[in-house]
């Protein structure tokens, strides 16, 4: 099956520092990724759609100059934390679609468990 | 809108007996359904899906899911738990046609097996 990695799988920063979570599809182009964050306990929530090429598209509530998203190349997106307070510990997943047969698929990162002091 | 239930928290279950994990959702159409499983500080791993057929899916390590469209449910199943399948579910669908949208997860399910 199709690989997605994430890096770093855990990073732990001050307050105030920006934090950079790569996404790298592996094995196929993905065009588009998905960064969700996870919540302790609770489901994950969609925080935006990273497009390569083009602008980022972000779920209400998300702020985009907090959540800076770069869609470098087919293989890679980032996700940069600026700024980040004690808030924004949580768990980030990324996800990429690929086709498979029967339809496309999304293949998941193991995320990154980011936490601020 | 598009949404899915998981209505247990969680779901306590002797090993080597049966269990079941609830899924309902409301999609518009016939939208692909999928189970996923996390383990602790792991990202999502793919369980099984439904596209179309037959409405029992198996999937791995054991599970399959029954897709029941009068219902609108796709409940996970298994007939024999294992302590090692203590995890997180998720039920997510994507709506049928829409390659690059998003999943749309319900809110989890925390299975326990006990010894």
């Amino acid at each position: 099956g199709a690989v997605v990695s994430q890096h770093p799988s855990r990073v732990i920063c001050k307050s105030g520092t920006s934090v950079k979570i790569e996404c790298r599809s592996l094995d196929f182009q993905a065009t588009t990724m998905f960064w969700y964050r996870q919540f302790p306990k609770k489901s994950l929530m969609l925080m935006a759609t990273s497009n390569e090429g083009s602008k980022a598209t972000y779920e209400q509530g998300v702020e985009k100059d907090k959540f800076l998203i770069n869609h470098a190349s087919l293989t890679l997106s980032t996700l940069t934390v600026t700024s980040a307070h004690p808030e924004d510990s949580s768990f980030y997943i990324c996800s990429a679609p690929r086709g498979m047969p029967g339809g496309n698929e999304q293949f998941f990162g193991p995320g990154t468990r980011l936490t601020v002091l | 809108a598009q949404s899915v239930a998981q209505p247990e928290d969680q779901v306590n279950v002797a090993e080597g007996n049966p269990l079941t994990v609830k899924c309902t959702y409301s999609v518009s159409g016939n939208p692909y359904l999928f189970w996923y499983v996390q383990y602790p500080n792991r990202g999502l791993q793919f369980l099984l899906k439904y596209i179309t057929g037959d409405n029992l899916v198996k999937g791995s390590y054991g599970f399959e899911a029954e897709f029941n469209k009068s219902q609108t449910s796709f409940h996970l199943k298994k007939p024999s738990a294992l302590v090692s399948d203590s995890a997180l579910y998720f039920c997510a669908v994507r709506p049928r046609g829409s390659g690059n949208t998003p999943l749309v997860f319900g809110k989890g399910t925390r299975l326990s097996v006990i010894a």
